[in-house]
């Protein structure tokens, strides 16, 4: 079946650092791709998503490219700061929207240390 | 997006009871999830429910255990039948909608805890 794998946290950064997460997945077909994310007390907000191959999301600084080569869709942000401290879960639709349910990656921790 | 509303925002609850959980959007939608998101694990997707048909359920949920409602296109409820602490949980709604299209958007999550 269908899974997203991302790497564990939690991640620690020094605020202005370089931020990458990374994400893969499995799936049949061709799915689309979205960066989640909850703030500390706050519920899951969509951050990005990319529904075709080479299509780059972008949204709040942060990035992600889907790699059908790869099968990756990793997070990106060139500068960091403390208020994006937060979980950040990595999914796919299989469907190639919201048609289905959401297949999610176990979520990384980023702390932002000041 | 649509604003979506879930009550309770928390419960704490005794083994062998149920709950209902409740969730409302102020909008329109045709299809309306349900996940689960158990203590340091991912979110799961427990059933898709469509107004007017019966909901279907993921690999590992049946409808004796969560039973789910869909009486109009803005409300659903799900239950967590005879509780057990394994239950405990955040329960999330889902709606697909708003912009950009074809996205999931979610409410804020009842935090279930059984004893």
């Amino acid at each position: 079946g269908d899974s997203v794998t991302q790497m564990e946290g939690p991640v620690t950064l020094s605020e202005e650092a370089f931020l990458t997460i990374n994400c893969t997945y499995t799936a049949t077909g061709y799915p689309s791709l979205f960066w989640y994310v909850q703030y500390p007390g706050e519920g899951l907000q969509l951050l990005l998503k990319a529904t075709k191959a080479d299509d780059k999301g972008s949204n709040k600084g942060f990035e992600a490219t889907y790699r059908k080569e790869t099968t990756s869709f990793h997070l990106e942000k060139g500068s960091v700061q403390v208020s994006d401290s937060a979980v950040y879960f990595c999914a796919l639709s299989a469907s190639g929207g919201g048609a289905d349910g959401l297949t999610f990656g176990k979520g990384t921790h980023l702390i932002i240390q000041p | 997006s649509a604003v979506i509303s879930q009550k309770p925002s928390r419960d704490i609850c005794q083994r062998g009871t149920s709950l209902t959980i409740q969730c409302q959007v102020d909008s329109q939608v045709t299809m309306m999830f349900w996940y689960r998101q158990q203590p340091g694990q991912s979110l799961t997707l427990i059933a898709t429910a469509n107004q007017g048909s019966e909901a279907t359920y993921e690999s590992g949920f049946v409808i004796d255990k969560f039973p789910i409602s869909r009486p109009n296109l803005t409300f659903s409820t799900l239950t967590v039948s005879n509780m057990s602490p394994e239950d405990s949980s955040i329960y999330l709604c889902s709606v697909e909608g708003g912009v950009p299209q074809e996205t999931q958007y979610f409410g804020p999550g009842t935090r279930l805890l059984v004893l």
